[in-house]
């Protein structure tokens, strides 16, 4: 069974720098996983900010990017605002179908 | 402008089926596949299964196979999700997304299904 894996949690400070990674546990991520990235918020739907590995979405801020890292597809955020606490996915694509990790809630404090 | 908009809230019995609507606008519908896509309550995303809205295609998450189906009526621009044998565990926000090119973008609000005796 594919899982994917993110950091539980991590705590950021307004304005530096925080970097998620989103790892599989069937070997290095690629960009042939279609990396997508995904921000929600307490009763919200989630919203798309990634996809393919770099690409934003047309409304995505420039302070998200994306990226492969190590063997893993990250997702970093530069010049945190306060906005940006929320609960972030990652999702990739093993042969047509999807899989979520089990997401990073970030804090900004 | 693109949107999604899901049926309503459902509350269902244990062993019922549940049918989500998501009706799209503001796109040529049958150029797109639509994801669905569940959250149990304080949980995190579930992907459930795709379909291609043009020629009906349907890939299902392993775990609900058998009991999932996806279909799309192009003529109204709405895409259906069906679960049957409904269990505790399905209780769930149900979402449905556009998802084409390996690029999953807009989203439905969610619809709320709650499964109780």
């Amino acid at each position: 069974q594919t899982v994917v894996t993110q950091e539980p949690s991590l705590t950021v400070s307004p304005g530096g720098t925080v970097t998620l990674t989103c790892a599989c546990n069937t070997g290095a991520v690629t960009s042939n996983y279609y990396p997508n990235w995904f921000q929600q918020k307490p009763g919200q739907a989630p919203r798309a900010l990634i996809y393919s590995t770099t690409n934003k979405q047309s409304w995505t801020p420039a302070r998200f990017s994306g990226s492969l890292l190590g063997g893993k597809a990250a997702l970093t955020l530069s010049g945190v605002q306060p906005e940006d606490e929320a609960e972030y996915y990652c999702l990739l694509n093993y042969g047509g179908a999807w899989v979520f990790g089990g997401g990073t809630k970030l804090t900004v404090l | 402008q693109v949107q999604l908009v899901q049926s309503g809230a459902e509350v269902k019995k244990p062993g019922a089926s549940v049918k989500v609507s998501c009706k799209a606008s503001g796109y040529t519908f049958s150029k797109y596949g639509v994801s669905w896509v569940r959250q149990a309550p304080g949980q995190g995303l579930e992907w459930m299964g795709w379909i291609n809205a043009y020629n009906g295609h349907a890939v299902y998450a392993q775990n609900l196979q058998g009991r999932v189906t996806m279909t799309t009526d192009t003529s109204t621009s709405a895409a259906y999700m069906e679960l049957r044998g409904l269990r505790s565990d399905d209780a769930a926000i149900y979402y449905c997304a556009r998802d084409i090119d390996h690029d999953v973008d807009y989203w439905g609000q969610g619809t709320l299904v709650t499964v109780s005796s």
